[in-house]
């Protein structure tokens, strides 16, 4: 099925590791956004891309790094994990195909201890 | 930046209509959004609204948008217990080869039986 798909939906990281987040769509989406949701917060944006080879700075981008070497691909980087990166990640996405229409992936729940 | 605001919480009696409603700063906004999220879920898209238009009606749901006042509303009638959720109001911006949304905190929507 077509769509947007995080992993690992699931993760724990001691203080001071480092982990990737993928994001993969296969409906050819140019424009991709990784959030964080966190409790009474909302969803803030971290890092978006507008194409493959391009990403920018969103809200909080601070401690996260990412790349989008693949049009269907937007990796999400944590170099040194800490506590307060402690969330649940959404991968979103929209381009021509999908009209007026932004896909999220189903959340990666991300655990800092 | 921009803004959306929306209220935290609403409590309705099962059967009763819901209102749930949002405010957003940016006078250049091209859709508006409304998200449900159930517990340990992702986003679930329930409608949008071109924000030319003042009025969008599916179902059960109403969507009114007063541009004038940059107030947006999501209108649930007969509220069922399977409506409680988080229902999250965005706004979408659209320029410099971006498009980007800002979403509000959220508002839980508790539905008594």
């Amino acid at each position: 099925n077509a769509g947007v798909t995080q992993t690992p939906k699931f993760r724990v990281l001691k203080t001071g590791q480092s982990m990737t987040l993928l994001c993969a769509q296969d409906m050819n989406h140019e424009y991709m956004y990784w959030y964080r949701q966190d409790p009474g917060m909302g969803l803030r944006l971290i890092h978006y891309s507008v194409g493959e080879g391009t990403t920018a700075k969103g809200e909080v981008p601070d401690g996260y790094n990412v790349s989008r070497l693949k049009k269907q691909n937007f990796l999400l980087g944590l170099e040194s994990a800490a506590p307060s990166q402690t969330s649940v990640y959404f991968c979103a996405s929209i381009g021509q195909t999908s009209g007026n229409t932004i896909y999220f992936g189903e959340g990666s729940w991300l655990t800092v201890v | 930046g921009e803004d959306v605001e929306q209220s935290l919480f609403l409590s309705v009696r099962e059967g009763d209509s819901s209102v749930i409603n949002c405010t957003y700063t940016d006078s250049s906004s091209t859709y508006l959004y409304w998200y449900k999220q159930e517990p340990g879920a992702g986003l679930q898209l329930l409608t949008y609204i071109f924000s030319n238009m003042d009025m969008k009606q599916d179902q059960r749901l109403t969507v009114l948008l007063n541009k004038k006042d940059k107030h947006l509303s999501l209108r649930i009638a007969d509220t069922q217990t399977g409506d409680s959720a988080i229902y999250f109001c965005a706004d979408a911006y659209s320029g410099a080869g971006s498009y980007q949304l800002t979403f509000g905190k959220g508002t839980k929507l508790s539905v008594i039986p």
